[in-house]
């Protein structure tokens, strides 16, 4: 009964090679974020779609990019991934906004060699 | 842009007394503030969460107190157990799907 899925849990990328992660939910809702947290540290914000809406943060670097086909689905493309990169990345879903609860997945753990 | 500062950044406490977690958030227009629970290599997890327009929240073990006036709001965890080791997270959210989140906390329960 997993509601938010990461795969892969685990993915290991060579440095400006890009890669893609990816999100999936069963809870139908409308908001679908993505977060990076780096060890010891609170996740940050990259960006989240509001149905097809794209929200990118101010300071979320041009190397990301996300796209969200469906309403199901939701990418993290890093187009070259530099070792800064690596780290936990989150992805979240929530109803609406508003202060509804937000849904975290396992989280993907990007290593770059 | 919010600015969420939580407090302390480590907590070790005996098996059965309290901890207090402290947060102050900068935006007045922030109105939910949720604590997520995240174990080691573990997705965080909403353990309660509170709106403006209360001042305390209480769930078991756990309770939430919020002071809009000071912006600030705590988390409290009273006859702590082990299986509450993990680091929490405080985060303050003014609607508009965004959410600000503390440095968090790592809390040791000690058997």
């Amino acid at each position: 009964d997993a509601m938010v899925i990461q795969n892969p849990r685990y993915q290991v990328t060579q440095f400006g090679k890009p890669v893609t992660l990816s999100c999936s939910q069963t809870l139908n809702h409308n908001v679908m974020y993505w977060y990076q947290q780096k060890s010891s540290q609170a996740p940050k914000l990259l960006f989240h779609y509001y149905d097809k809406d794209f929200n990118n943060e101010a300071d979320t670097p041009d190397n990301f990019q996300s796209r969200r086909p469906n309403t199901s689905f939701c990418f993290l493309d890093i187009r070259s991934p530099g070792l800064g990169d690596a780290a936990m990345y989150l992805c979240a879903t929530s109803r609406s906004s508003q202060g509804y609860e937000q849904y975290f997945g396992p989280g993907t753990r990007l290593t770059v060699t | 842009g919010e600015n969420v500062e939580q407090h302390p950044s480590t907590l070790s406490v005996q098996e059965g007394d309290s901890a207090v977690i402290k947060c102050t958030y900068s935006d007045s227009a922030s109105n939910y503030f949720p604590w997520y629970k995240q174990e080691l290599g573990k997705r965080p997890q909403l353990i309660i969460d509170i709106r403006s327009n209360v001042g305390e929240k209480k769930d078991q073990r756990i309770a939430v107190t919020l002071n809009k006036t000071a912006k600030h709001f705590s988390l409290h965890i009273t006859e702590t157990q082990p299986e509450d080791s993990a680091v929490y997270f405080c985060a303050a959210s003014t609607g508009a799907n965004n959410l600000f989140f503390g440095t968090g906390t790592r809390l040791t329960v000690i058997p």
